[in-house]
C-alpha cells in the first residue's frame, strides 16, 4: 500500500527551464512534507518542506506547492541547472511523535545543458 | 563536518550467510533509522530507534532481519540467512529528535547488498 506516490518515475528538462516534479498521497493524517535529493553513491539530503498549515514554501530556486484537498504536492525549480539532475523523493510526515516518515519512489530528473 | 557514516560501502555475499551493516549517527541525535531502498518500492523504513530503543520495526522481516543499538554511537542491522531477493542499498539516517514531527532526518551513504 504506497500512500505517497510519485508516478513519474523520470523527468528531462532543458537547462533554464522549469522542472516540476510532482507526488501524491492517501492519507489524510499526514501533515508535514518533505522532498529530498539523491545523487549516485550517496544518501538523500533534504532539500524543502511545508507544512499542512501552508500551501506554498520558496526557498531560492525552490518552490513546493501543497494542494490539501487534492492530497497533491510539486516541487517546482526555476531555472533548472545541470546540477539538480539527480533523484527526488517526496516524503510524509503522520504527525508522529518521532519523525516517521513514508516515502515516494522518487523521480529521476535530468537537466540538459 | 558532522555525518552520518556507514560500514561497508559494498558487500557481496552468497545466499545463506550472514550480513552485519553498521552506522554511526551523529552525534548528539537520538532518533535512528535504517531505510531499504529498492527500485520498485523507492525507500521502505525497516526500522527506527529513540534513545536507543526500538519504536517500530514492522518494516522489517522478523525472521531473518534484526536491529539493534547497542551504544548511542552504533546502530547495527543484521540478515541470517541473506537472500538474493534482499539485495538493495541499505541506508541509515539520524534525526535530532527534538523537533518531533518535523525533524529533518539526515542520511549515511548506504550500504550496497548484493547476495548472490
Amino acid at each position: 500500500d504506497q500512500q505517497v506516490k510519485q508516478n513519474s518515475p523520470s523527468l528531462s528538462v532543458q537547462e533554464g527551464r522549469i522542472s516540476i516534479l510532482n507526488c501524491d498521497y492517501t492519507n489524510s493524517m499526514f501533515d508535514y512534507f518533505l522532498w529530498y535529493k539523491k545523487y549516485p553513491a550517496e544518501g538523500p539530503t533534504f532539500l524543502i518542506s511545508i507544512s499542512s498549515i501552508k500551501d506554498k514554501n520558496e526557498d531560492g530556486r525552490f518552490t513546493v506547492f501543497l494542494n490539501k484537498s487534492a492530497k497533491h504536492l510539486s516541487l517546482h525549480i526555476v531555472p533548472s541547472q545541470p546540477g539538480d539532475s539527480a533523484v527526488y523523493f517526496c516524503a510524509a510526515n503522520g504527525g508522529t511523535s518521532y519523525g516517521k516518515l513514508t516515502f515516494g519512489q522518487g523521480t529521476i530528473l535530468t537537466v540538459h545543458p | 563536518d558532522a555525518r552520518v557514516t556507514q560500514t561497508p560501502r559494498d558487500k557481496v555475499t552468497e545466499m545463506g550467510q550472514e550480513v552485519t551493516m553498521r552506522c554511526q549517527p551523529i552525534l548528539g541525535h537520538n532518533t535512528v533509522f535504517w531505510y531499504r531502498q529498492t527500485m520498485m518500492q523507492g525507500l521502505e523504513l525497516l526500522a527506527y530507534f529513540r534513545n536507543r530503543a526500538p519504536l517500530d520495526d514492522s518494516g522489517m522481516p522478523k525472521d531473518r532481519f534484526s536491529a539493534e543499538m547497542p551504544d548511542a554511537t552504533l546502530a547495527t542491522l543484521k540478515i541470517q540467512p541473506s537472500e538474493p531477493r534482499d539485495s538493495a542499498v541499505y541506508f541509515c539516517a539520524s534525526a535530532t529528535g527534538r523537533l518531533a514531527g518535523t525533524d529533518t532526518q539526515y542520511f549515511g551513504p548506504g550500504t550496497r547488498l548484493t547476495v548472490l
